[in-house]
């Protein structure tokens, strides 16, 4: 079957660093996408893999290793306003998106 | 930028009802989805359509029904409100090009609650 994984909650210190972790498996792979979610909002995009290595956008970044069905969000400088959850979701060989449950980021701080 | 509006925030209904929830989006976009979100579960993609009068079953079709008359809007029909159709309703659009990077656009969710 096709399964995303990431951790549920997390809790970190503004100003730090934090990585969120996502694990999948699917049926064939067009790219592995990361949305942020904010309490009651509509969830946003945030990246795009589908190639291997490390995509950086100002404080996030996204890794990606297709060989090991696994990615990373990384959050760099912390801001209270980053308190949100973050959605894993990869694309399958039908172009559908299977989804993670989200991990839920808390900045304490 | 994209802005995807969904009609209502919060809805109360009662067993049995029949429910319409609408979703409008102004990019001129092909695909627009529905999806139900879940505490402690991934978004589960009910229906989609892509394009005017066409829609295609997702994972979780079963109790709901779509209608696209027009490019822009995208509406998901509950025929009878049952309680486990309890949830936070999201709708999507994107554009039919991208196959792959193909970035969805959300509107920030109705709230569903079947009494």
């Amino acid at each position: 079957g096709q399964n995303i994984d990431q951790p549920t909650e997390m809790t970190a210190t503004e100003g730090a660093i934090v990585q969120i972790n996502c694990t999948y498996q699917t049926s064939g792979f067009n790219g592995l996408f990361w949305y942020q979610q904010h309490a009651g909002e509509a969830p946003t995009f945030l990246s795009y893999n589908v190639l291997d290595g490390l995509e950086e956008k100002g404080r996030f970044s996204s890794f990606l290793s297709r060989s090991k069905g696994y990615s990373y969000l990384l959050l760099k400088e912390l801001q209270m306003k980053d308190s949100a959850s973050y959605l894993c979701a990869c694309m399958d060989s039908n172009y559908q998106l299977i989804w993670g449950a989200g991990t839920k980021l808390i900045i304490k701080p | 930028d994209v802005k995807v509006t969904q009609s209502s925030r919060y809805l109360v209904k009662r067993t049995g009802e029949k429910v319409f929830l609408e979703c409008v989006q102004d990019m001129d976009h092909e695909n627009m989805f529905w999806y139900r979100q879940d505490p402690g579960l991934g978004l589960r993609l009910i229906y989609f359509s892509y394009d005017v009068k066409m829609k295609e079953k997702g994972d979780i079709p079963e109790g709901y029904s779509v209608s696209r008359e027009k490019k822009e809007r995208f509406s998901l029909i509950l025929e009878s409100a049952s309680t486990n159709q309890t949830s936070m309703y999201l709708c999507a659009s994107s554009l039919l090009g991208e196959l792959a990077k193909n970035i969805q656009y959300f509107g920030a969710g109705t709230r569903l609650s079947v009494l």
